[in-house]
């Protein structure tokens, strides 16, 4: 029953892996975001689709590629992860129609460490 | 950079005071929202208020907006314990896929 969903909710690696977050809405929104945030619990947008679109590809390094497969899922992929990618990472998905009165749901959160 | 900025960036209330936080953000908007983050969890959208308007409320939830002076406020009334939690103000959303930029938050911890 979980709106939005992410897996894992802990990552831990080694600095140079590759690994994936994976992120899934059961809502039939249509738009769906990464979001990162960092230890003083500061959040940036990352990455924004809109029906499998990408709409908003904010300043990241490209090490960091999202993949939307359909409207329901937002992957992310890292690759050669470093000690500051360590954050807690969060999707958030929103129909764009309602986006302006309903707010938008996040999923619990992915939690990287990077050691 | 970063929109909106909360004020004070921690407060700490007995159960029963009334919690205010001030958001301030620079640019134009099309609504503010506010959003609820407990400890190790997601965020949780509160309620939205709209450029053209001057308060909301939802519960014991209440929120101002003043546009001329960029700034809003999240009025908590009558805190609980489980009111506890870390507050974000965030602009923008717009009317479609419009990202929402987060101020840095208020922590808020409500003794019992």
């Amino acid at each position: 029953d979980t709106a939005v969903s992410q897996t894992p909710k802990y990552l831990v690696t080694q600095m140079g892996n590759d690994k994936s977050i994976k992120c899934e809405q059961n809502l039939g929104h249509d738009t769906m975001y990464w979001y990162k945030q960092d230890s003083k619990k500061f959040l940036k947008i990352m990455f924004s689709y809109n029906n499998k679109e990408l709409i908003i590809n904010e300043t990241v390094p490209n090490r960091f590629s999202p993949k939307s497969p359909d409207k329901a899922h937002l992957n992310l992929h890292i690759n050669s992860l470093e000690l500051g990618d360590s954050a807690v990472y969060f999707c958030a998905s929103s129909q764009a129609s309602t986006g302006a009165t309903r707010g938008y749901t996040f999923g619990s959160g992915t939690r990287l460490t990077v050691v | 950079s970063q929109q909106g900025e909360e004020d004070p960036q921690a407060l700490s209330i007995q159960e029963g005071e009334n919690a205010t936080m001030n958001c301030s953000y620079k640019t134009s908007i099309n609504n503010l929202q506010w959003y609820r983050q407990n400890s190790g969890r997601g965020l949780v959208h509160l309620i939205l208020i709209r450029s053209n308007e001057r308060e909301k409320h939802s519960g014991r939830l209440r929120v101002t907006l003043d546009t001329s002076k960029k700034s809003s406020s999240l009025l908590i009334t009558a805190s609980r314990a489980a009111d506890t939690a870390s507050y974000f103000c965030a602009t923008g959303g717009g009317t479609s896929y419009g990202k929402l930029t987060f101020g840095q938050g208020t922590i808020l911890t409500v003794h019992p």
